[in-house]
């Protein structure tokens, strides 16, 4: 079956460590997105990719990097440059074609920092 | 503040009809969306609605659209304790981009 996948499911990081969280699709969507998910808040864009090899920041996109090598991949790596990174990580895809732009998403990646 | 509003909670009897709402503000939105979300889970398209399209019924989900007030609510109907959830909805607006409301906290009670 086609999906997302996300991974770790949970991660803990200790303060001043970078740790990178994993996103792989098999649906063939040409876009791809990072969102970060606060207790009683919406969805926040991170980052955002409609095509290899090319990559927006979207609305807090500060403290945090990401790569888009393959189709399938975009990894989101949090850095210690980000100032309070315990936060439920939420990956999603998009076709893009005419029509509804449905997203669809991954299981998330529930980031903690000790 | 948020594009999308959402009230944050909603309590309802098994066996009753749950109505959430939701205000978005792009008015050339093309596609507005209902995600459900479970505990520790990723987010679940229920439904969407095109923006020329004033109602969309799909079993027991029921989305109303109001252009002129851009209000959207969903109806769920015969409400069970499987329907226990966070709710969101979101618009795809005129740059493309999707903006999500908070989320409403759905608790359904025996």
């Amino acid at each position: 079956d086609g999906g997302i996948t996300q991974s770790p499911k949970y991660l803990f990081r200790k303060e001043g460590q970078n740790v990178t969280l994993s996103c792989e699709q098999n649906l063939n969507h040409d876009a791809m997105y990072w969102y970060r998910q606060d207790p009683g808040q919406g969805l926040r864009l991170i980052y955002y990719s409609q095509i290899v090899n090319d990559f927006q920041k979207g609305d807090i996109a500060e403290g945090y990097s990401v790569s888009r090598e393959k189709k399938e991949s975009f990894p989101l790596t949090v850095t210690s440059a980000q100032k309070n990174p315990t936060a439920f990580y939420l990956c999603a895809s998009s076709s893009d074609r005419v029509g509804a732009n449905v997203l669809t998403f991954g299981a998330g990646s529930r980031l903690t920092v000790l | 503040g948020e594009d999308v509003e959402q009230s944050l909670f909603l309590s309802v009897r098994e066996g009753d009809s749950s109505v959430i709402n939701c205000t978005y503000t792009d008015s050339s939105s093309t596609y507005l969306y209902w995600y459900k979300q479970e505990p520790g889970a990723g987010l679940q398209l229920l439904t969407y609605i095109f923006s020329n399209m004033d109602m969309k019924q799909d079993q027991r989900l029921t989305v109303l659209l109001n252009k002129k007030d851009k209000h959207l609510s969903l109806r769920i109907a015969d409400t069970q304790t499987g329907d226990s959830a966070i709710y969101f909805c979101a618009e795809n607006d005129s740059w493309g981009k999707f903006q999500f409301g908070a989320g409403t906290q759905v608790v359904v009670t025996p």
